[in-house]
């Protein structure tokens, strides 16, 4: 799986937009793009993925560049209980795939 | 959407005794999952990949015979710590593969404290 890039850590203002980048620039061309988050000692939450097309659910945007190396997480109003390390992983959705992760980055939203 | 469940979520034991962490998938099938390990302010590393009536998969380093996973019905798969060090103690996470949209979903995790 191609490895990821990301910021050790980000401030957010709450209410505003926290906007999350991630470098992936060897990304196979079957390879998705995943974010997830762990808030502090639970296990991690899927939040969304995409392949090329930017892609939007009730938690976040993903805007993913047409060179595909690189994707940005969006959280549009970032709340306090968006405090938490978010994780960006690419991989191939073959069955079996192992999830490696990255150090993540670590997101403070402040009130 | 697919629930891992996961058990206990806390354990505290004295060194030199086992732990066994339980991980089940509550509305669907597993073949396969996976464990993790945490230590504090860390990512998650993935110890091994565990298969269904199979033997697990470990990643290089990890003990296979201080962790021993079974995973013996398509819903439950265990870890247990043998011989647990206090250097064993961290937070262990489990996560299937569920088939839905996010792909993997994961358990909530395990605090292990060895004294």
């Amino acid at each position: 799986d191609a490895k990821t890039t990301q910021p050790t850590s980000m401030d957010c203002a709450e209410g505003r937009a926290a906007n999350l980048p991630c470098n992936h620039s060897t990304i196979s061309g079957n390879e998705y793009v995943y974010w997830y988050r762990q808030i502090h000692s639970q296990g991690p939450q899927y939040i969304i993925h995409g392949l090329k097309n930017n892609e939007t659910n009730e938690m976040a945007s993903l805007i993913i560049t047409e060179d595909r190396k690189s994707s940005t997480l969006i959280l549009p109003h970032a709340t306090l209980r968006d405090t938490a390390v978010y994780y960006c992983i690419v991989r191939a959705l073959n069955t079996g795939n192992q999830f490696y992760f990255g150090t993540g980055t670590s997101l403070t939203v402040i009130p | 959407g697919a629930v891992v469940s996961q058990h206990p979520s806390r354990v505290i034991c004295k060194s030199g005794t086992s732990v066994k962490i339980e991980c089940r998938s509550l509305d669907f099938q597993a073949t396969t999952m996976f464990w993790y390990r945490q230590f504090p302010k860390q990512s998650l590393m993935l110890m091994a990949t565990s298969n269904e009536g199979s033997k697990a998969t470990y990643e290089q380093g990890v003990e296979k015979d201080k962790f021993l996973i079974n995973h013996a019905s398509l819903t439950l798969s265990t870890l247990t710590v043998t011989s647990a060090h206090p250097e064993d103690s961290s937070f262990y996470i489990c996560s299937a593969i569920s088939g839905g949209v996010e792909g993997y979903t994961f358990g909530s995790g395990t605090r292990l404290t060895v004294v």
